[in-house]
């Protein structure tokens, strides 16, 4: 079974631009959510969606923006970069949203340098 | 909010040491979780801790669900050179979004 893949894996932008990042679930897993890594605050959790609609939501400005498609897939946008957005964005899948017994299932990541 | 505080930040350690880790929070929780993060990929789950006072082994790592359920421990044995990595411990927010301890780095000495 294939697991989560997330495009583009590495991505340079400069500040003020946008960006659209991609993640594609484990086959049958319908809920995905996102997160942001960094040295300085770690693993933060940036939102959650399940079935086409955002079930969860993490405290990030509304810069930060996601939607996923029937197919489960999942996309997450970054309008009016700064420089702090530089960090490794991490999707996660699982079969129906955390919960005592459903585990999330993480991808390699997409590395976001801003300049 | 609630946050989880993860100890030690870093260890250095010589292969076939044993290694210990914590995780305590302000709040309880009704489940724990570790993860470990090689470099360059996302954390994979290690093991997973359901109730109070659970102790779960997965090879050489063992963990425990405190008692007080305000904390938890995972110790890796007879430490190799591929256990270097970056673990966090996790767990459910009463809004039900999954957070994370702020990692503990391992670095093996062969």
């Amino acid at each position: 079974k294939a697991g989560v893949t997330q495009t583009p894996r590495y991505l340079i932008k400069t500040r003020g631009q946008q960006v659209t990042l991609s993640c594609s679930p484990i086959s049958g897993h319908r809920s995905v959510s996102w997160y942001q890594q960094t040295p300085g605050q770690g693993l933060q959790f940036l939102f959650e969606y399940f079935s086409e609609t955002q079930r969860n939501k993490g405290n990030f400005p509304g810069r930060f923006s996601g939607r996923q498609f029937s197919n489960s897939r999942s996309e997450m946008n970054v309008s009016t970069l700064e420089l702090g957005d530089s960090a490794l964005y991490l999707c996660a899948s699982s079969l129906a949203g955390f919960s005592l017994t459903d585990t999330q299932y993480f991808g390699p990541g997409t590395r976001l340098t801003v300049l | 909010g609630q946050q989880l505080n993860q100890s030690p930040q870093s260890m250095f350690i010589q292969e076939g040491e044993d290694v210990s880790m914590n995780c305590t929070s302000s709040s309880i929780f009704n489940t724990w979780l570790w993860y470990k993060q090689d470099p360059g990929e996302g954390p994979v789950l290690l093991i997973a801790l359901y109730k109070a006072g659970e102790l779960t082994s997965n090879g050489r790592l063992t963990a425990q669900f405190g008692i007080t359920r305000k904390d938890s421990f995972l110790n890796i044995s007879a430490s190799i050179p591929s256990d270097v990595g970056i673990y966090f411990c996790a767990g459910p927010s009463n809004t039900g979004k999954l957070i994370f301890g702020q990692g503990t780095t391992l670095q093996v000495k062969p």
